[in-house]
């Protein structure tokens, strides 16, 4: 099983272009899972989602948009990159609601 | 609303002495509680957890939490550490199952840095 996977790894942004994320997963978990993490604030929960054609605003959804149309996979979207974006992105899935997440490698993305 | 309070920003250790990582949660219901590690540049990995049972719980790598409800704290620790421990640490919890309640909550880090 190849987990939880992202694509792509790196990229780099002018100020308003826009951009899509792919996490795909092969557990066949319910939860997925957008966050992002920023130098000593840890990782913050963008959206989420508790099943296939279901999305919910986590604690920073500002500037994203998220779609689940398929179980195995959920997508990010940035429809106009702002400076304040640049992070490292992370999708995660879990079987069970509260229980453990598994990550993926990462998204590097910076907006200039 | 829940939280949690990761104590130490950054840990340095030298190689084979003990460590202990301090993680306080506040919640007004039952927690699940995690520790993740995160080495350079990849994404986290899961140590230990605690849902239910036995308030010492043992992970991956020799490192064990003790689940301490009165205290509130879920430290992290491991008797002798090596230079392939020097991490990022988080600390994390959720609740019930239901509504934004199950969502992991997690600290801000603690970069341990182990030193020969």
């Amino acid at each position: 099983n190849a987990g939880v996977t992202q694509t792509p790894k790196f990229r780099v942004l002018k100020t308003g272009q826009s951009m899509t994320l792919l996490c795909a997963q092969d557990m066949n978990h319910e939860y997925m899972y957008w966050y992002r993490q920023d130098p000593g604030m840890g990782l913050r929960l963008i959206h989420y989602s508790v099943g296939e054609g279901t999305t919910a605003k986590g604690e920073v959804p500002d500037g994203y948009n998220v779609s689940r149309l398929k179980k195995q996979n959920f997508l990010l979207g940035l429809e106009s990159a702002a400076p304040s974006q640049t992070s490292v992105y992370f999708c995660a899935s879990s079987q069970l609601r509260g229980g453990e997440q598994y990550f993926g490698p990462g998204t590097r993305l910076t907006v200039t | 609303a829940q939280s949690v309070t990761q104590l130490d920003s950054q840990v340095p250790v030298f190689e084979e002495a003990p460590v202990e990582l301090r993680c306080n949660y506040s919640s007004s219901v039952s927690v699940y509680l995690f520790w993740y590690v995160q080495y350079p540049n990849q994404g986290l990995q899961l140590l230990l957890k605690y849902l239910s049972g036995s308030t010492l719980v043992k992970g991956i790598n020799g490192f064990e939490a003790e689940f301490n409800k009165s205290q509130t704290s879920f430290h992290l620790r491991k008797p002798s550490v090596h230079i392939s421990d020097t991490a990022e640490y988080f600390c994390a919890v959720s609740g019930p199952r239901g509504g934004s309640q199950g969502n992991l909550i997690f600290g801000k880090g603690t970069k341990l840095s182990v030193k020969p």
